[in-house]
């Protein structure tokens, strides 16, 4: 079965700072993937996703993500980070033939002003 | 431009009670997933519906869960004689009519269920 894993599940940092998010995956196949973010109090919305072609792909409000598919792995990159960024964000695989999404555990970051 | 509808957005039941989680579509999408997120957990698949079809129901709990999508109305997750471990948000994900893999699932609010 696929399996996502998405490490420091807690991130805290300042305004201006550069924000990284891990994500791995273990299928060897051909996959789709996507970040989401979840806003407090708001429903999950797709920040960006990758299906094939450029491996680096760019999202909304700044932000993008490099697929390595040599290292299993879709991270998530903002160079300057705002206090508005502060919300919990998944990454989110599916294999491709299904339409199955495999979630990570999320990662909760907080922005301090 | 209304997004995918999830109602109610919190429900409370007792044990052995039932629980009926209702979701609505994006406009046009014939095709809805249901997803539980335990706490501390990421989303985990559940059930993938199409108009009055079940097409994958590999991560539904064997018993007491079931799910339907009419060909009028919303989707229904519905469980039965719930337990407290079955106290989770539940989210409904709805995309285009292709289904393909490569559709982008649009999510719904989430019903946050809570079993005493």
């Amino acid at each position: 079965a696929q399996s996502v894993s998405q490490h420091n599940h807690h991130v805290i940092l300042s305004e201006a700072a550069s924000l990284e998010l891990g994500c791995n995956y273990s299928y060897g196949g051909t996959v789709n993937l996507f970040w989401y973010v979840q806003y407090p109090g708001q429903h999950l919305q797709l920040l960006l996703k990758y299906f094939s072609g450029d491996p680096l792909v760019k999202g909304i409000k700044g932000f993008e993500a490099e697929f390595i598919k040599s290292k299993f792995s879709f991270n998530l990159r903002k160079p300057s980070v705002q206090w508005s960024d502060t919300a919990e964000y998944f990454c989110a695989v599916n294999e491709g033939g299904n339409n199955r999404l495999a979630f990570g555990k999320g990662n909760q970051v907080v922005v301090i002003p | 431009n209304a997004g995918v509808m999830q109602n109610p957005r919190h429900l409370v039941r007792r044990r052995g009670q039932e629980a009926r989680l209702r979701c609505s579509p994006m406009k046009g999408h014939s095709h809805v997933y249901w997803y539980r997120q335990l706490p501390e957990e990421g989303l985990k698949f559940m059930v993938y519906l199409q108009k009055e079809n079940i097409i994958d129901e590999s991560g539904m709990p064997k018993e007491r869960f079931s799910a339907e999508f009419p060909k009028e109305g919303p989707s229904i997750l519905r469980i039965q004689q719930v337990v407290r471990g079955d106290s989770a948000a539940y989210f409904c994900a709805s995309s285009l009519t292709q289904g393909t893999n490569t559709d982008t699932q649009y999510f719904g609010p989430g019903t946050r269920l809570t079993v005493l």
